[in-house]
């Protein structure tokens, strides 16, 4: 098992332009988590999709979209990116939305916009 | 808002136990308490998780006061590898999960 994948793991932009992060896990969960992290800070909730097909915002969602393609992927969309953006952003799966399920992290995706 | 209270940061000694607290006075009855720990740049990695019995595995001790208002993760010989970001959180009763800024445990060779 890879666990949780996420692609690209470095990306560059510059104000305005648009990317999509992708995440993946094979662990067959049905819960799948979108957070940021900034310099020194700990983690902020994005979005997040109990179910293939749902999803719901956290935290901070504004100037983010998702999409829960199927079981496995869970995408984040910046449309127009901002250099308060800048951040390394997490993917996370767990099993059930049930209560004592452990949460899995992937590696990150670092993004700098300039 | 997390729902958890952590010190800023903490040193202990390695070889010697660290015991981290965390403050979760408004937590419900059917909320567990979860550790995860964060090593520089790396993803979150769950530690340990405890509804009110004290738990132990190859990681941690987890000890829940009685009255579950709060809670110490026990790591019994430190090492510097241990050296990371430990978050305390309550699961809340939505699918969210919330983490707060942790405590910064630095052990000390």
């Amino acid at each position: 098992n890879a666990g949780v994948t996420q692609t690209p793991k470095f990306q560059v932009l510059k104000t305005g332009q648009s990317m999509t992060l992708q995440c993946a896990q094979d662990m067959n969960h049905n819960s799948m988590y979108w957070y940021r992290q900034d310099p020194g800070m700990g983690l902020r909730l994005i979005y997040y999709s109990a179910s293939e097909g749902t999803t719901d915002k956290g935290e901070v969602p504004n100037g983010y979209n998702v999409s829960r393609l199927n079981k496995r992927e869970f995408s984040l969309r910046l449309e127009s990116a901002a250099p308060s953006q800048t951040s390394v952003y997490f993917c996370a799966s767990r099993r059930t939305s049930g209560l004592g399920e452990t949460q899995y992290f992937g590696p990150g995706t670092r993004l700098l916009v300039l | 808002d997390a729902k958890t209270t952590q010190p800023t940061s903490m040193d202990c000694a390695e070889g010697r136990a660290a015991n981290l607290p965390c403050n979760h006075s408004t937590i419900s009855g059917n909320e567990y308490v979860y550790w995860y720990r964060q090593i520089h740049s790396q993803g979150p990695q769950y530690i340990i998780h405890g509804l009110k019995n004290n738990e132990t595995n190859e990681m941690a001790s987890l000890i829940i006061t009685e009255d579950r208002k709060s809670s110490t993760l026990i790591l019994p010989h430190a090492t510097l590898r241990d050296t990371a970001v430990y978050y305390c959180i309550v699961r809340a009763t939505d699918d969210k999960i919330i983490f707060g800024k942790g405590t910064r445990l630095h052990i000390l060779p």
